[in-house]
């Protein structure tokens, strides 16, 4: 059982370039989120999923856009990236709405 | 606006002590208040989390001791162990609401 799986696992971005990060999982969640974590900040709720077909705003969620492309699938996109875009990213996933959190191993991105 | 503050931001304590890690939230609706661990590398993961009509909840070395009235809730780690290192997450979130909210961590360094 693989759980969360997030893809890749590191990234080098100069500024002003796109990518997506890939997130999956095989728990058959309905709810699905992104956060960034910065040292000293905790986490940071970017976008969530509460199930498939619907997406909303986090805490932080200017300078990126998301797509839940099906119950297993939630991809974050960068348009244009920025240094300060520079973070951990982590996916995870909920059975019920917030509570029980299951995190992906996470993708380390510098923008350059 | 951090809803959550936790505290300390660091702590070393010896092998066989006990660890106290304390959070403060503000907003009186949240219902649910986990705790995660985070290893070097890997994301966060569940360890233990309470419900406010319960003062304490212990599983194993861990335990929540909750104040309901101080709004304030702290996370208890008997017989430390050099395992037990790592970054520690208190949380809180209300009624299935999706957006958790995270406190800052704690980086916990047991040593032997």
């Amino acid at each position: 059982n693989a759980g969360v799986t997030q893809t890749p696992k590191f990234q080098v971005l100069k500024t002003g370039q796109s990518m997506t990060l890939q997130c999956a999982q095989d728990m058959n969640h309905n709810s699905m989120y992104w956060y960034r974590q910065d040292p000293g900040m905790g986490l940071r709720l970017i976008y969530y999923s509460a199930s498939e077909g619907t997406t909303d705003k986090g805490e932080v969620p200017n300078g990126y856009n998301v797509s839940r492309l099906n119950k297993r699938e939630f991809s974050l996109r960068l348009e244009s990236a920025a240094p300060s875009q520079t973070s951990v990213y982590f996916c995870a996933s909920s059975p019920m709405g917030g509570e029980k959190l299951f995190f992906g191993s996470g993708t380390q991105l510098s923008v350059l | 606006q951090q809803q959550v503050k936790q505290s300390p931001q660091s702590l070393i304590v010896q092998k066989g002590g006990i660890s106290i890690i304390n959070c403060a939230y503000e907003n009186t609706a949240f219902d649910y208040f986990p705790w995660y661990q985070q290893f070097p590398g890997k994301g966060p993961a569940l360890l233990i989390a309470i419900r406010p009509d319960v003062s304490e909840k212990k599983e194993g070395r861990f335990t929540i001791s909750f104040n309901k009235s101080a709004k304030q809730f702290s996370l208890h780690i008997m017989d430390s162990q050099p395992g037990d290192s790592a970054t520690y997450f208190c949380a809180a979130n209300s009624g299935g609401y999706q957006k958790v909210t995270f406190g800052t961590g704690t980086k916990l360094q047991v040593i032997p």
